[in-house]
């Protein structure tokens, strides 16, 4: 089983709909999660960290469920400027970040 | 302003040429990561600094190997780079510890004719 297993998409959206990206973990020692964002041929950049309690950074949600292993990235009122790959990052160790794949979406106008 | 520094942008190297990879941070960050990307895939984390603490990934080929100078600085070595080995490698950055951020840099995309 891989460390971190994501959605493979791809996700094809118009522009509006809400959008929801599922990411398991095999380590349940993890402590720390993160949602990253990929644009083509760039480098990754933080999207947002991922609290038990779950957190909302504007039309972004991210959720925590730690029995099932589990989180989540729900986008609402998807723009084009969305369009990207979405990373989730578990921690192995303090230091040590493991990346899925990655989940594609494309929103379309 | 430019925190994570990757040169060069773009790299050509021939098949078996050695060739480094550098890359500089503004951060004054504890630890720094080498990442290796190819098409569609995720970053694979191939080692990372802790200060001068070297952690090798159990995974990475004795092919890559890295030097970290001081704070700021921290090198990619590939001895003898083959087909295989074309990639996006990326640099990061973190504090340290739980939790905390990892920054990347634009990272260098390795040709190998």
């Amino acid at each position: 089983r891989k460390e971190v297993e994501q959605d493979p998409g791809p996700f094809n959206v118009p522009e509006g709909a809400t959008v929801a990206f599922n990411c398991t973990y095999s380590n349940s020692a993890s402590q720390s999660f993160f949602w990253y964002r990929q644009d083509c041929r760039k480098e990754p950049k933080l999207l947002m960290s991922v609290y038990s309690s779950g957190n909302e950074d504007g039309r972004f949600t991210a959720q925590l469920n730690r029995a099932s292993q589990y989180i989540s990235l729900l986008i609402r009122d998807s723009k084009l400027s969305d369009s990207a790959t979405y990373l989730c990052v578990v921690n192995k160790g303090a230091n040590d970040m493991r990346f899925g794949a990655g989940t594609r979406l494309t929103v379309k106008p | 302003d430019a925190m994570v520094i990757q040169n060069p942008r773009y790299q050509v190297t021939q098949f078996g040429k050695p060739v480094t990879l550098s890359c500089s941070q503004t951060l004054n960050h504890n630890v720094m990561y080498w990442y290796q990307q190819k098409s569609s895939q995720a970053p694979k984390l191939l080692f990372h600094y802790y200060d001068k603490d070297f952690n090798n990934e159990a995974d990475t080929p004795d092919n890559f190997q890295s030097r970290r100078p001081n704070t700021s600085f921290c090198f990619l070595d590939i001895r003898s780079p083959g087909l295989g080995d074309a990639a996006m490698y990326l640099c990061a950055t973190s504090r340290g510890g739980e939790g905390e951020t990892q920054y990347f840099g634009p990272g260098t995309r390795l040709l190998v004719l």
